[in-house]
């Protein structure tokens, strides 16, 4: 069964740069099947995708958070990794990390469970 | 890019049919994929693919998909599908992973 598990500060001040590691197990991260995806839920509103890595290091980033995001991998570590910089207020989130078959369109089909980050001074 | 939307929110009571609609623009040409969330917990994959279902999902959670309209349909309502439940597709433009708002189900 696979599990991800997200791991980071709770806390982060503003202007300062959010770290965030999702640890994979019952799987292996290299395995070249997956996309490896970070996702975001501010309080009481939606889910927004924030980026994706291929076991290869290749990543994708959405348009709006692409000049402040670095997703890396550590394969090693059977890891993956989440940067954010110049963080606001507005960067206050539960953030999941979540595994997609890297067939095109497919679906979400593990989540973990999700950490909650408090951007504050 | 592309948008999803879903009503705000959907009342049903216990044993009557749910449908939560997603709306898109030529929706039918994607694949739409249903997640369900509970209060403080991740999503969970309920319907993918426009109507497949996850092992260990119940038959009373089924999908369809057509022109510019996805429906997420709970049959049997049970007082454990109180949750938000979210459409998604994969779209070939810059943002590939988009969500449609939630749909907060509400079992009277």
């Amino acid at each position: 069964q696979v599990r991800l598990q997200e791991s980071g500060p709770g806390l982060v001040k503003p202007s300062q740069t959010l770290s965030l590691t999702c640890t994979v197990s019952g799987g292996s991260i290299s395995s070249g099947s997956y996309f490896w995806s970070w996702i975001r839920q501010p309080a009481g509103m939606g889910l927004e995708w924030i980026g994706r890595i291929y076991s290869s290091g290749s990543a994708n980033y959405s348009p709006s958070l692409k000049s402040r995001v670095t997703i890396s991998i550590d394969t090693s570590k059977n890891q993956f990794s989440l940067e954010l910089t110049s963080v606001t207020a507005a960067d206050t989130a539960v953030y999941y990390c979540a595994r997609a078959p890297s067939v095109a369109g497919s679906a979400f089909d593990y989540w973990g469970q999700g950490t909650l980050v408090t951007v504050s001074s | 890019s592309y948008v999803l939307t879903q009503p705000p929110s959907v009342s049903v009571a216990p044993g009557q049919t749910a449908r939560i609609t997603c709306g898109g623009n030529n929706i039918e040409s994607k694949s739409v994929h249903w997640y369900q969330q509970k209060p403080g917990q991740a999503p969970v994959l309920v319907v993918y693919d426009d109507g497949e279902r996850p092992s260990g999902i119940p038959e009373r959670f089924s999908g369809s998909n057509s022109g510019n309209t996805a429906t997420l349909t709970i049959s049997r309502v049970e007082a454990g599908d109180e949750a938000d439940y979210y459409c998604q597709v994969w779209d070939s433009g810059s943002d590939p992973y988009v969500f449609g708002a939630g749909t907060k189900v509400t079992v009277l």
